[in-house]
C-alpha cells in the first residue's frame, strides 16, 4: 500500500517569516507529485504538478522542490502573509489516482 | 473555460435513507472524474474514479456507488446511508493522468 506522509501536521508561523514543510512518498512507481492548497470553506486548489527529479517550481512567494530518488518534496513559503493560512496537501500520482497526504495546516499569526 | 458544479452544497439525511450527489463539468470533453471524501480530521480519501462513460473504478469498499451516465456527469449514490458516511464530499476532474485536478465546491453531508 502506497503511503504519503506530510510533516508537520500543523504549523504556526509569524507573519513575515518564511517556512517550509515536507511531503514524503515511496520513490518507486513515481509518475508525478502534486501540491494543493486548501483554504477553509473553499475547494482544494492546485499549486504545482512536479514530474522530474530536481524539479523546482515557483508561484509568487511559494515554491516547491522534488527529489524522486529519496522520495520527498519540500514546499516553501517566503514572507508568510495571513492569506497563506490554509492546509497544504501533497498527493502522489499513481495509476490514475492521487494518493493524498493528510496535509500540513499552516496558521499565520499577525 | 472549464467549470465544475456540485450539488447540493449541504445535506442532512437520516440513517438508512438514500443519497444522490451530482457533479457536472462544463467546457471540456472526456475528462477523468473523481469522487473524494474528507472525514473529520482526516485527509482526502479517493472513493471512485472514472476515465470514461460507464467506466467506474472503486477504491474503497463501502455502501456507496458511482455512475457516469454522460461524459461530463458523475453521480455518487447510496441506497442506505450510515452514520460513518458523514463528511465532506468533493468531485474533481482532470484532463488526464499526471494533470492537476480541479475541484468542485463540495457537499457537506451529515447523517443523523
Amino acid at each position: 500500500i502506497l503511503n504519503v506522509e506530510q510533516s508537520p501536521q500543523s504549523l504556526h508561523v509569524q507573519e513575515g517569516d518564511s517556512t517550509n514543510f515536507t511531503c514524503s512518498f515511496p520513490s518507486s512507481n513515481f509518475y508525478a507529485l502534486h501540491w494543493y492548497r486548501w483554504e477553509t470553506a473553499k475547494s482544494p486548489e492546485a499549486l504545482f504538478v512536479m514530474t522530474l527529479n530536481g524539479d523546482e517550481k515557483k508561484k509568487g512567494r511559494i515554491s516547491a522542490t522534488l527529489n524522486t530518488k529519496e522520495g520527498y518534496s519540500y514546499l516553501y513559503i517566503k514572507g508568510s502573509q495571513p492569506e497563506d493560512s490554509a492546509t497544504y496537501l501533497c498527493a502522489l500520482d499513481s495509476n490514475y489516482q492521487l494518493i493524498w497526504g493528510a496535509g500540513t495546516k499552516l496558521i499565520i499569526k499577525p | 473555460s472549464q467549470t465544475i458544479h456540485q450539488w447540493p452544497a449541504t445535506l442532512v439525511q437520516p440513517v438508512g435513507s438514500p443519497l444522490s450527489l451530482e457533479c457536472t463539468v462544463e467546457g471540456t470533453s472526456n475528462p477523468n472524474l473523481y469522487w473524494y471524501r474528507q472525514a473529520a480530521g482526516r485527509g482526502l480519501q479517493l472513493l471512485f474514479y472514472s476515465v470514461g462513460i460507464g467506466q467506474i473504478s472503486s477504491e474503497v469498499p463501502q455502501n456507496l456507488s458511482a455512475s457516469r451516465p454522460q461524459d461530463r456527469q458523475f453521480i455518487l449514490s447510496s441506497k442506505k446511508l450510515l452514520l460513518s458516511d458523514s463528511g465532506f464530499y468533493l468531485c474533481a476532474w482532470a484532463p488526464g493522468q499526471d494533470y492537476e485536478q480541479y475541484f468542485g465546491p463540495g457537499t457537506r453531508l451529515t447523517v443523523t
